[in-house]
């Protein structure tokens, strides 16, 4: 079985510019997490989609935003980069429902110059 | 305080030991539990859920005490491949959310 996909597996972004990252959960996973994982920081939690709607996001800026799709893959937007937004950006994807584990992917790294 | 809290280490150890970390929750509302291990620059790979009742896969055992709002992760007879760091995770009741703590590093030497 395939696990949560990532793409791209690097970005290099301008300040000031945008970033678009895109996750595939595993199949029959309706649930889809991102997660941020800056530098000598934990992971923190970004977003929450399940069945195509937001659920929760954390306390992030308004900048950082996303989707999913039909198919329930998903999309994280990254607005106006900043540098400290130079990070690991983790996607984990679950069944539906609220206690199941979540399985993550291979994580895109997002580097701002 | 912290929502969860994990012991960065170092923890050094010889191949053979038992090594033991624990992980405390502040949100008494919490409901399930994680241990993740994640290699350098790799991502978190789930090792074992957490059940109340605790559970154990191969070496590796997980307890959970409630009362004391702790989680605790028992590896026997280390492995060098163990050398790795450990993060627990708590989810946070409805929102789906999990919260990490900020890992243990374990090194494991011959």
């Amino acid at each position: 079985e395939a696990g949560v996909t990532q793409s791209p597996t690097h970005l290099i972004k301008t300040r000031g510019q945008q970033a678009t990252l895109r996750c595939s959960p595993i199949s029959g996973h309706t649930s889809v997490y991102w997660y941020q994982q800056a530098l000598g920081l934990g992971l923190q939690f970004l977003l929450w989609y399940d069945e195509g709607e937001e659920r929760n996001r954390g306390n992030f800026p308004p900048r950082f935003s996303g989707r999913q799709f039909p198919n329930y893959s998903s999309e994280l937007n990254v607005n106006a980069l900043e540098l400290e937004d130079s990070a690991l950006y983790l996607c984990a994807s679950s069944l539906g429902g609220t206690l199941h584990e979540q399985y993550f992917g291979p994580g895109t790294r997002l580097t701002v110059t | 305080r912290k929502e969860v809290e994990q012991d960065p280490g170092p923890f050094n150890v010889p191949e053979g030991a038992t090594v033991a970390f624990n992980c405390t929750y502040s949100n008494s509302a919490s409901q399930s539990f994680f241990w993740y291990r994640q290699d350098c620059r790799k991502e978190p790979k789930l090792l074992m859920s957490v059940y109340s009742s605790g559970n154990e896969d191969g070496r590796f055992t997980a307890q959970l005490n409630r009362a004391s709002q702790y989680i605790s992760l028992l590896i026997r007879d280390s492995k060098l491949s163990d050398s790795a760091t450990y993060l627990c995770a708590v989810k946070d009741g409805g929102f789906q959310k999990l919260v990490f703590g900020t890992g243990t590093r374990l090194l494991v030497s011959p």
